[in-house]
């Protein structure tokens, strides 16, 4: 059964890098899946950060236009995770942000294995 | 960009009975080659990660009670669940996956 487990700093200054990890456990990061970031900030829904596909050589990835210019999703093979690091964070930028699996086919994948989520704050 | 917009906002539903949940996309999420609407629904509850219930529009995952039904095609979607239960209590999100990914706002569902 595939596990995910968020981690990095809770707090982060404003105008920093905001950098996070998830070990994915019971699954491998080169498998026929997208790895997928997702946030929900406070009193908010679910927002789509980015995700990266690494079944292959060369590594995939799709990024939320919103956040485009400022994220950075990479996997780490030799540790069976992968990352995600936010420039310049402003309080908008606190929330909850989840890592997750996506699986499927045919270019469609859906979200079947989430991590507990890890808060992250914005402030100085 | 694809927009998906659910409604209503937030429902409350009495215990037994049926909640019915709806998804309107921008743009149809209707792959023609391979005859599958890229949508999915998930529960949310706090303190928990979102679980995935429906996928291919109206495929169950696996575990999720047989009460949680998906349906619609190309733009309109709908999550039925019947037979209300208090454990179904959630915030509940339509989700495609037709090129980059975005969720619809969340209808929160009360007893």
């Amino acid at each position: 059964q595939v596990q995910l487990q968020e981690s990095g700093p809770g707090l982060v200054k404003p105008s920093e890098t905001l950098s996070l990890t998830c070990d994915v456990s019971g699954a491998s990061v080169t498998s026929s899946n997208w790895w997928t970031w997702v946030r929900q900030r406070p009193g908010e829904g679910l927002e789509y950060i980015g995700e990266i596909y690494k079944a292959g050589r060369t590594p995939k990835t799709d990024y939320s236009p919103s956040l485009k210019s400022r994220i950075t999703i990479s996997v780490d093979e030799s540790k069976n995770q992968f990352s995600l690091k936010m420039t310049s964070v402003t309080a908008a930028d606190t929330a909850l942000y989840y890592c997750a699996r996506g699986s499927g086919h045919s270019s469609g994948f859906y979200y079947d294995s989430w991590g507990q989520g890890t808060l992250v704050t914005v402030s100085s | 960009d694809i927009v998906l917009t659910q409604s209503p906002d937030s429902l409350a539903v009495s215990l037994g009975e049926r909640a019915t949940i709806n998804c309107k996309s921008s743009q149809s999420v209707f792959y023609s080659h391979n005859n599958n609407n890229y949508l999915a629904w998930y529960q949310h509850k706090p303190g928990q990660p979102p679980k995935l219930l429906i996928y291919w529009a109206s495929t169950r995952d696996s575990g999720v009670p047989d009460r949680f039904s998906g349906s619609g095609s190309g733009t309109d979607f709908t999550l039925t669940i019947s037979n209300l239960q208090a454990e179904d209590v959630a915030v509940y999100y339509c989700q495609h996956y037709y090129g980059t990914p975005s969720f619809g706002q969340g209808t929160k569902l009360e007893i």
